[in-house]
């Protein structure tokens, strides 16, 4: 299967800063990323869908000014969480389709945001 | 109405048992099926991928499709206490991915 990292996988920041989560997928070009929220015990919420060169989608109830997404080539995004609060702490998890494949959406491993 | 179902569980079952995971779904324009496994604290993985109705086997999963019920299922045959975990359905509409809230399973040793 391809393989999708995340970086990094745990960090803690202090209420008010900003954080930027990278995903990769190493091993083939991902015209298609998508981030995800999962609240513990929870499924996994989508937050936007980030495509090469273009803006991202975000999903409704999500602010866009407060996740910023940048998807700058075809194996990397990036969630930028700004001006952090304790509620934004939670798993985010990004994916990436394979492009011209079915519907097949690899998950990278995570990254668990504190926020204090 | 959720455009997917799933029961949460928690499914608790012995090792060596068969589990059964199903999920609903109320859109027949779903044309993709998955499963993942998801541990605690990491990312979900891709078990199955289905297009069709039927079943597709792979090793000790098999995957069940049922367009006409809107029913899917996995099936984990000689369960193992490394199979423990949630694992959460999956379907596809063009590029729009929804997900079952899912089922946690724990195979006691």
């Amino acid at each position: 299967g391809a393989v999708v990292s995340q970086h990094p996988s745990r960090v803690i920041c202090k209420s008010g800063t900003s954080v930027k989560i990278e995903c990769r997928s190493l091993d083939f070009q991902a015209t298609t990323m998508f981030w995800y929220r999962q609240f513990p015990k929870q499924s996994l919420m989508l937050m936007a869908t980030s495509n090469e060169g273009s803006k991202a989608t975000y999903e409704q109830g999500v602010e866009k000014d407060k996740f910023l997404i940048n998807h700058a080539s075809l194996t990397l995004s990036t969630l930028t969480v700004t001006s952090a609060h304790p509620e934004d702490s939670s798993f985010y998890i990004c994916s990436a389709k394979i492009p011209d494949r079915g519907g097949e959406q690899y998950f990278g491993p995570g990254t668990r945001l504190t926020v204090t | 109405q959720k455009e997917v179902e799933q029961d949460p569980g928690p499914l608790s079952v012995p090792e060596g048992a068969i589990v059964s995971l199903n999920c609903t779904y109320s859109n027949s324009a779903f044309q993709y099926f998955m499963w993942y496994r998801q541990y605690s604290r990491k990312g979900p993985e891709l078990l199955m991928y289905t297009y069709s109705s039927g079943n597709k086997e792979d090793g000790r999963f098999t995957a069940q499709v049922d367009k006409s019920s809107k029913y899917i299922s996995l099936f984990i045959r000689d369960s193992q206490p490394s199979d423990s975990a949630t694992y959460l359905c999956a379907m596809r509409n063009f590029n729009k991915f929804y997900f079952g809230s899912g089922t946690k399973l724990n195979v006691k040793p």
